[in-house]
């Protein structure tokens, strides 16, 4: 199965600040068949980005994704108060799907 | 817009059987091609365990598929879980949502704890 490793584990950072999280494939995946998505406690993963840029109904044009292959960046250009939460990436496109570990978005 | 709700028991014995249901609304369960189950242990990340298409074809998380088995009833609108021999690795929040290998997982049921526990 294609491992996801997502990188850092937690980040500290302020409203206003720029969240740089990583997404990196164990072999070569499809852009078409990775998303992204939001968690916060007690409530499910809610879908934030899918294919190579598309957001989901929704979500605001301050996140963003981009890379190819084996490295996959989800970039939320300005932290704003309800940003704060897990984010974990999923690709879907090998059996089984895979979801890597999460990166907890904290407030510094 | 579409909804999913999960329910069904919230403890199971050791060695017993786990059976969920997840009740679509909202849209026909034969609209979409795939729907799945994934669980995510207290503190912990998630896992995806299997999918059905509305016609009964599965596809299984080869890590569980010795143990699982997901069923879908399309005059009720809904498909289930169910897994045996479970332990305590097996407590966990199961999710129903829409979608699986291939196919995007959009819309997600709330949730359900499911806790293995004597």
């Amino acid at each position: 199965e294609i491992v996801l490793t997502q990188s850092p584990g937690t980040v500290s950072l302020s409203p206003g600040e720029r969240a740089t999280l990583s997404c990196r494939a164990s072999q070569s995946i499809s852009s078409t068949y990775l998303a992204w998505y939001q968690q916060k406690p007690g409530q499910a993963p809610r879908l934030l980005i899918y294919g190579a840029s598309s957001r989901a109904t929704g979500i605001p044009d301050r996140f963003s994704v981009s890379g190819s292959g084996t490295d996959f960046t989800l970039t939320i250009s300005r932290l704003e108060p309800e940003d704060f939460a897990v984010y974990y990436c999923q690709q879907y496109g090998s059996s089984p799907p895979t979801f890597g570990q999460g990166t907890k978005v904290e407030i510094k | 817009q579409v909804q999913l709700q999960e329910s069904g028991p919230g403890l199971v014995k050791p060695s017993g059987t786990l059976s969920l249901t997840c009740e679509v609304s909202g849209g026909s369960i034969s609209s979409a091609n795939w729907w799945s189950w994934v669980r995510q242990p207290p503190g912990k990340g998630l896992e995806w365990i299997g999918e059905i298409n509305y016609s009964g074809s599965t596809n299984y998380n080869p890590s569980l598929k010795s143990r699982v088995t997901i069923s879908v009833d399309k005059s009720k609108n809904q498909f289930s879980l169910k897994v045996t021999s479970v332990t305590a690795a097996d407590t966990a929040v199961y999710y129903c949502a829409r979608g699986g290998l291939l196919a995007l997982s959009d819309y997600w049921g709330q949730g359900t704890l499911v806790t293995v526990s004597s």
